[in-house]
């Protein structure tokens, strides 16, 4: 299995920038992709194919990367983006990362 | 406008058999795939089983001994079945509208999901 790894949680005030960050134990190519769940909701997509931003989703929200890197870039943070964000490879049998809490002080 | 709904029995028996249904609106079976993914209580994600447009299916492959997934378009509907179920299996269950794009398998639409409990 394709191993994706997160740091577990952020803190940043609103108005800053975060990347969130998401390394895969071997190469995705661009088949990465990234979600956001707020605590009680499911899950809702970002990102696909590593920096392309889903249909209705805010330009603060941005992806980059190749291979094994990958980022998810807020800017400028709000409030509202309190969320568990997950990335997710498609390149070889679907897995996920194990999220990284964000928190909005 | 695009929806899913997960429906199941919410308590399962350990040993048991746990079926679910993704109730699906908006688009059809037959132009997109649904996939299943269950996120234990306080932990991440994790890709269970996917069947296609054309009625091809994907499984876990460290589940899919226990998996069946099947559908029935006249009704909109998607159906998962595991076996054997174990505590461990306790989670919120969803389902998710998924495609194919630039080559890659996305989820872009999410039911609200459906909390199952293995105890007994």
């Amino acid at each position: 299995d394709t191993v994706l790894t997160q740091s577990p949680a952020l803190a940043v005030s609103p108005g800053e920038r975060v990347t969130i960050s998401c390394r895969a134990s071997e190469s995705v190519s661009t088949g990465m992709h990234w979600y956001q769940q707020k605590p009680g909701q499911q899950p809702k997509l970002l990102i696909y194919g590593a920096s392309n931003l889903e249909s209705g989703v805010p330009a603060r929200f941005s992806g980059s990367g190749s291979g094994t890197d990958f980022t998810l870039t807020i800017d400028p943070v709000e409030a509202d983006d309190t969320a568990t964000y997950f990335c997710q490879q498609s390149w070889n049998e679907l897995t996920f990362g194990s999220g990284t809490k964000l928190e909005i002080k | 406008q695009v929806q899913l709904k997960e429906s199941g029995p919410g308590l399962v028996q350990p040993s048991r058999t746990l079926s679910l249904t993704c109730t699906v609106s908006g688009f059809s079976l037959t132009s997109y795939g649904v996939s299943w993914v269950r996120q234990p209580p306080g932990k991440g994600l994790e890709w269970i089983a996917a069947i296609w447009s054309g009625g091809s299916t994907d499984y876990n492959s460290a589940l899919k001994s226990r998996l069946s997934i099947s559908r029935d378009t006249s009704k909109s509907q998607v159906l998962l079945k595991m076996n054997s179920l174990q505590t461990e299996d306790t989670a919120m269950y969803f389902c998710a509208r998924s495609i194919i794009t630039l080559g890659y398998y996305v989820m872009d639409a999410w039911g609200q999901g459906a909390s199952v409990t293995v105890s007994s």
